[in-house]
């Protein structure tokens, strides 16, 4: 298995624009979870699905970021509009439930100017 | 929710010397506690975990303790290399839903 695959490496978008970021969990994992972070706030858990099934958003930080995950296998998290301080690393992680180990996409890196 | 505290934000040791990392965590019912290695522009790896029914476990140079009544974990690192030198982050997973809460990390430092 290639692991957790995020795509793009690395986004460079202006203010006000979309900003789509995606995951592919490894096969077989069925809880994924996303995660910002930055030096001030560490790794900050946004999202999390359990079998595609959102379980706890609380993390979003504003309407403005939305998550989704049609199925097994692909994940999108979205910032619509975008901000400056929306700029950070984007982690993509997926493991199989309960106690095991997660493992990390390579992340995204967004910058908005 | 489930809120896990590390202190300090930065440790700094000399090589071959050993290097205690602390957390704290406060729900009860948290029941395993990873511990993640971030070296720069890479992403965070599994180093050691410890489940809640062991009190403590060794992988060659590092262990993690865990004391469940204070509600606090710790990673140890004897003998530090430059190659230590990272981020590390203390987590924990929570309920039968299993969510993973991360601490905010810790720069360790091995100095030459």
């Amino acid at each position: 298995d290639a692991g957790v695959i995020q795509s793009p490496r690395h986004e460079v978008t202006e203010m006000g624009q979309e900003v789509t970021l995606r995951c592919k969990p490894i096969s077989g994992h069925n809880s994924l979870f996303w995660y910002r972070q930055t030096m001030m706030r560490g790794l900050e858990l946004l999202i999390y699905f359990n079998n595609n099934v959102p379980i706890d958003d609380s993390g979003m930080p504003e309407d403005r970021f939305s998550a989704k995950m049609p199925n097994a296998s692909f994940s999108t998290l979205k910032i619509q509009p975008s901000e400056p301080r929306d700029s950070a690393v984007y982690f993509c992680a997926s493991k199989i439930q309960r106690n095991t180990e997660a493992f990390f996409g390579q992340g995204t890196r967004l910058t908005v100017v | 929710g489930e809120n896990v505290e590390q202190h300090p934000s930065t440790l700094s040791v000399q090589e071959g010397d050993s290097a205690v990392i602390k957390c704290t965590y406060s729900d009860s019912a948290s029941n395993y506690f990873p511990w993640y290695k971030q070296e720069l522009g890479k992403r965070p790896q599994l180093i050691i975990d410890i489940r809640s029914n062991v009190g403590e476990k060794k992988d060659q140079r590092i262990a993690v303790t865990l004391n469940k009544t204070a509600k606090h974990f710790s990673l140890h690192i004897t003998e530090t290399q430059p190659e230590d030198s990272a981020v590390y982050f203390c987590a924990a997973i929570t309920g039968a839903n299993s969510k993973l809460t991360f601490g905010k990390g810790i720069t360790l430092s091995v100095r030459p």
